[in-house]
């Protein structure tokens, strides 16, 4: 299976300030299409998982703009341009390349 | 828009078949769109990768639970099932539904709210 790391595992955030989160993966996930299988979301208090970015770095609908995506093969990264106080939850990557999927072990952001 | 509803035994006793259903509405799970999924998360942990399903009936499964997971799709009812075998506490876990879109690369779109299963005599 791929193993999927991120870093921090925990992320305090100040309103309004820049946001970073990193995946890395045991194995490339640059697909023979040219896009990285690599996707991410994030889970809410008492809540589903809510896709965010797919493909490496494309925006899923509705999903606000300060959100982006970026990185290729092993190594990917979430940033969020300004953090609102809505954004706090558990991000998780998660590697679409092979079956089994496997996701990473989140990262907790919240509040300052 | 797709919304997914899982619904079973809240309890389950040791060794015994842990069985779960997802009902999908806003769309048909006949659809080649679509792969429909199960996640599950033991409490306070992280996300698993369980197995999916297309409507023609080809299942994908974790290797990990493989001898013991069975995915099947009622395309009379819009609804898939989960069926886990020789369950253990290890087992006990919030169990997810969702689907798959297929293009642009089976994204996991829509989930359901989740469904908490514990493994207890």
């Amino acid at each position: 299976d791929i193993v999927m790391t991120q870093s921090p595992l925990s992320l305090p955030v100040t309103p309004g300030e820049p946001a970073s989160i990193s995946c890395r993966s045991s194995q490339s996930l640059l697909h023979s299409d040219g896009n990285n299988r690599l996707d991410w979301y994030l889970q809410k208090s008492g809540q589903s998982p809510q896709l965010l970015i797919y493909l490496g770095s494309s925006r899923a609908s509705g999903v606000p703009d300060r959100f982006s995506g970026s990185g290729s093969g092993t190594d990917f990264t979430l940033k969020i341009s300004r953090v609102e106080a809505e954004d706090v939850g558990v991000y998780y990557c998660m590697q679409a390349l092979q079956t089994p999927r496997t996701f990473g072990p989140g990262t907790k952001v919240d509040i300052k | 828009q797709l919304q997914l509803q899982e619904s079973g035994p809240g309890l389950v006793k040791p060794s015994e078949t842990l069985s779960l259903t997802c009902t999908v509405s806003g769309g048909s799970i006949s659809s080649s769109s679509y792969y429909w999924g199960w996640i599950r998360q033991p409490p306070g942990k992280g996300l698993e990768w369980i197995g999916s399903i297309y409507y023609s009936g080809s299942t994908y499964y974790n290797p990990s639970l493989k001898s013991r997971v069975t995915i099947s799709v009622d395309t009379s009812k819009n609804q898939f099932s989960l069926k886990l075998s020789s369950v253990t506490a290890a087992d006990t876990a919030v169990y997810y539904c969702a689907s798959l879109l297929v293009v642009p690369a089976a994204i996991l779109d829509y989930w359901g709210q989740g469904t908490l299963v514990t493994v207890s005599s």
